[in-house]
């Protein structure tokens, strides 16, 4: 069975900085390319981050580039999200999601999501 | 960047359809994903590649893509069906766009 379970998330100051994981199981992990979403409370589904199965290939969106890492470690079948320079705006459920194998795919199975909450 | 854009809400009585749009420019020419997340939830695929359909979900989602818009539709909807959905698509420059999401009310 496929699971995704994220974890680090919490409550962080303003300009500060947290380490989002997310735990893979139930497949092989070095195949698939990773993704972070995030939805901030009571809004919709916004794309944060991607990258490819050998972390060849990096993606971001514009609202977090340059503040925010996505990387992984095959070998502990793990992702991870590097925050950092928080902002309030950046307070949402951030959900790890995988990609199918097929290009411009979709995501086929996502974790429960962790809070982050980003307030003085 | 990509914009997609969807109906804040759709409502529909039970037994009746519901369609869902997702509207962009020359969508047609893209791949479109479509999402159900119920309150509390992560989200769910429930249709990919414009129309197919991954196994669990009900023959009754079913969608369609041509010109500037993408439809997602739920044949003989049942309360259960009441959820946010939401459409996704590939840009061009290998970035990732959601739809601002579409609540679906069953009467």
């Amino acid at each position: 069975e496929v699971q995704l379970v994220e974890s680090g998330g919490g409550l962080v100051k303003p300009g500060g900085s947290l380490r989002l994981s997310c735990a893979a199981s139930g497949f092989t992990f070095s195949s698939y390319s990773m993704n972070w979403v995030r939805q901030a409370p009571g809004k919709g589904l916004e794309w944060v981050s991607s990258i490819s199965s050998s972390s060849s290939y990096i993606y971001y969106a514009d609202s977090v580039k340059g503040r925010f890492t996505i990387s992984r470690d095959n070998a502990k079948n793990s992702l991870y999200l590097q925050m950092n320079s928080l902002r309030a705006e950046d307070t949402a459920v951030y959900y790890c999601a995988r990609e199918t194998l097929s290009g411009r795919a979709p995501f086929d199975y996502w974790g429960q999501g962790t809070l982050v909450t980003v307030s003085s | 960047s990509y914009v997609l854009t969807q109906p804040p809400s759709v409502s529909v009585a039970p037994g009746k359809t519901a369609r869902i749009t997702c509207g962009g420019n020359n969508i047609g020419s893209k791949s479109v994903h479509w999402y159900q997340q119920k309150p509390g939830q992560a989200p769910v695929l429930v249709i990919y590649y414009d129309s197919d359909r991954p196994s669990g979900i009900p023959e009754r989602f079913s969608g369609s893509n041509s010109g500037n818009t993408a439809t997602l539709t739920i044949s003989r909807v049942e309360a259960g069906d009441e959820a946010d959905y939401y459409c996704q698509v590939w840009d061009s420059s290998s970035v990732v766009v959601f739809g601002g999401g579409t609540k679906l009310t069953v009467l």
